[in-house]
C-alpha cells in the first residue's frame, strides 16, 4: 500500500495570507490527525477527522481548521498567518480506533515571512 | 503541562552497546504508548508500540518496557547500530496522541 502523502511538500507564504495543506491517508485509513512541528514544542496534536467528522481537538487558536471529504483526504487550513505558524505539518493516518497505530506522511514545510 | 517527558534531550553510545532511552508520562488514562524515530525533515516513522494491559513488547532489535506503577516506559536498542542515529520520540495514547519532545540518539563507531 502506498504511504501518506501530504502536498505540496514546501511552502512559503507571507504573515496575513491564509494557506491549505493536503493529505491523502493509506488506503482503508479513515482517521486522519494533523500535527504541528516547531523546534521549541516538539509535536502538537492539532486535531483529528474521523469519517468526516472532527473527532478531537488540541489546544490551537481557530485561525487553523480543517475538514475530512468522503474519500478520507483532509485538508487543512490556517487563516491570517503568524510568524510564529512556521513549522512542519505532519499528517498521520489510522484505520480507526484509538488503540491503531498512526502513520506518518513526510509533512509540509510551511515558512512565514 | 508536559504530559508526556522525555528528559534526555540526547544520547551517545556506542556501535554494538545498548541504547536505552527513556520516557516519564503523568495521566494515568493513557492506554496504548508508541516509540517513532525521526529523521530531519521527514514524518516519524513508527517503530514499536505497547498496550497498557502489556509490561513487555519485543521486534526484533527494539524491546520497549512499560511500568505502570512508576509511569515509565523505555526503549532499548540491542545491538545499536550507526543507522539508529535519528530522534526518537515516545507518545502516549487515551483519545489522542501526546508527544514527549524527543531525544536525539547518536550512534558512533
Amino acid at each position: 500500500k502506498a504511504g501518506v502523502t501530504q502536498t505540496p511538500r514546501y511552502l512559503i507564504k507571507t504573515r496575513g495570507q491564509q494557506v491549505t495543506l493536503s493529505c491523502s491517508p493509506i488506503s482503508g485509513h479513515r482517521s486522519v490527525s494533523w500535527y504541528q512541528q516547531t523546534p521549541g514544542q516538539g509535536l502538537q496534536f492539532l486535531f483529528e477527522y474521523f469519517s468526516e467528522t472532527q473527532r478531537n481537538k488540541g489546544n490551537f487558536p481557530g485561525r487553523f481548521s480543517g475538514r475530512q471529504f468522503s474519500n478520507s483526504r483532509s485538508e487543512m487550513n490556517v487563516s491570517t498567518l503568524e510568524l510564529g505558524d512556521s513549522a512542519l505539518y505532519l499528517c498521520a493516518s489510522r484505520e480507526a480506533g484509538f488503540q491503531e497505530t498512526q502513520y506518518f506522511g513526510p509533512g509540509t514545510r510551511l515558512l512565514v515571512l | 503541562d508536559q504530559q508526556v517527558k522525555q528528559n534526555s534531550p540526547s544520547l551517545s553510545v556506542q556501535e554494538g552497546r545498548i541504547s536505552i532511552l527513556n520516557c516519564d508520562y503523568t495521566n494515568s488514562m493513557f492506554d496504548y504508548f508508541l516509540w517513532y524515530k525521526k529523521y530531519p525533515a521527514e514524518g516519524p516513522t513508527f517503530l514499536i508500540s505497547i498496550s497498557s494491559i502489556k509490561d513487555k513488547n519485543e521486534d526484533g532489535r527494539f524491546t520497549v518496557f512499560l511500568n505502570k506503577s512508576a509511569k515509565h516506559l523505555s526503549l532499548h536498542i540491542v545491538p545499536s547500530q550507526p543507522g539508529d542515529s535519528a530522534v526518537y520520540f515516545c507518545a502516549a495514547s487515551a483519545d489522542k496522541l501526546i508527544f514527549g519532545t524527543g531525544t536525539r540518539l547518536q550512534v558512533f563507531p
